[in-house]
């Protein structure tokens, strides 16, 4: 199986900060990866595809890179509705697997 | 627009079986694969399966064999999962998610809208 592994798997932001969340797969997947928001008691939310192409509807504020092994999502001008667990999941190869989350909360 | 419904949900006693179903509204149901995902309550995600469009094809996890089984009834754009011999592991919030094609071979699926959940809890 590919295991994702995100990092770090928390961090404290402040209102307008920039940040990135790094997921490293353990062999190569192409650019067959997603991220996914989830607020809490809430179900995810698809935030990108293809590891960069944004979903439909999801500000630009939300970007996506990488390929291969290493993938990275961005936020930029975070926003009190922006905190959440983020995660990443591979496509590429069954079974399908996600990365153990992102937990970003404020700081 | 498009809305995923779980239902079937509920505590349920060790051993015994659960039929959970996911109503898709406000799409061609029949056009799209569909996922099924589950989370125990406080822990990350699980990827439990993928089933094409027609349900002849499905791939699941692995450890899941022989203890889940999939369908879909295109008819009632509706989409099964039943789980046997249900044990304490299999707590969770299960989520029905859209799947949307990349054409290649193998196919691949992505996915792009989530049901909100239905909570199993098993439980003596």
């Amino acid at each position: 199986d590919i295991q994702l592994t995100q990092s770090p798997s928390s961090l404290s932001a402040s209102v307008g900060d920039r940040l990135t969340i790094t997921c490293r797969a353990s062999q190569d997947i192409r650019s067959f990866l997603a991220w996914f928001q989830q607020k809490p008691g809430k179900a995810p939310k698809s935030l990108i595809y293809g590891a960069s192409t944004l979903q439909s509807g999801v500000p630009s504020k939300f970007s996506g890179g990488g390929s291969k092994t290493e993938f990275t999502l961005t936020i930029s001008n975070l926003q009190p509705e922006d905190f959440a667990t983020y995660y990443c999941h591979q496509y590429y190869s069954y079974p399908y697997t996600f990365g153990q989350g992102t937990k970003v909360d404020i700081k | 627009q498009v809305q995923l419904v779980e239902s079937g949900g509920g505590m349920v006693q060790p051993g015994k079986s659960l039929r959970l179903s996911c109503v898709g509204s406000g799409f061609s149901f029949s056009d799209y694969p569909m996922h099924w995902v589950r989370q125990v309550p406080g822990k990350g995600l699980e990827w439990v399966a993928v089933l094409a469009y027609d349900g002849r094809n499905r791939y699941d996890a692995d450890p899941l064999k022989g203890r889940f089984t999939f369908s879909r009834d295109n008819s009632k754009n509706t989409l099964f999962l039943e789980i046997h011999s249900l044990g304490v592991e299999d707590t969770a919030i299960y989520y029905c998610a859209r799947g949307r094609v990349v054409v290649g071979v193998p196919a691949r699926y992505y996915i792009d809208y989530w049901g909100q959940g239905t909570l199993v809890t098993v439980s003596s």
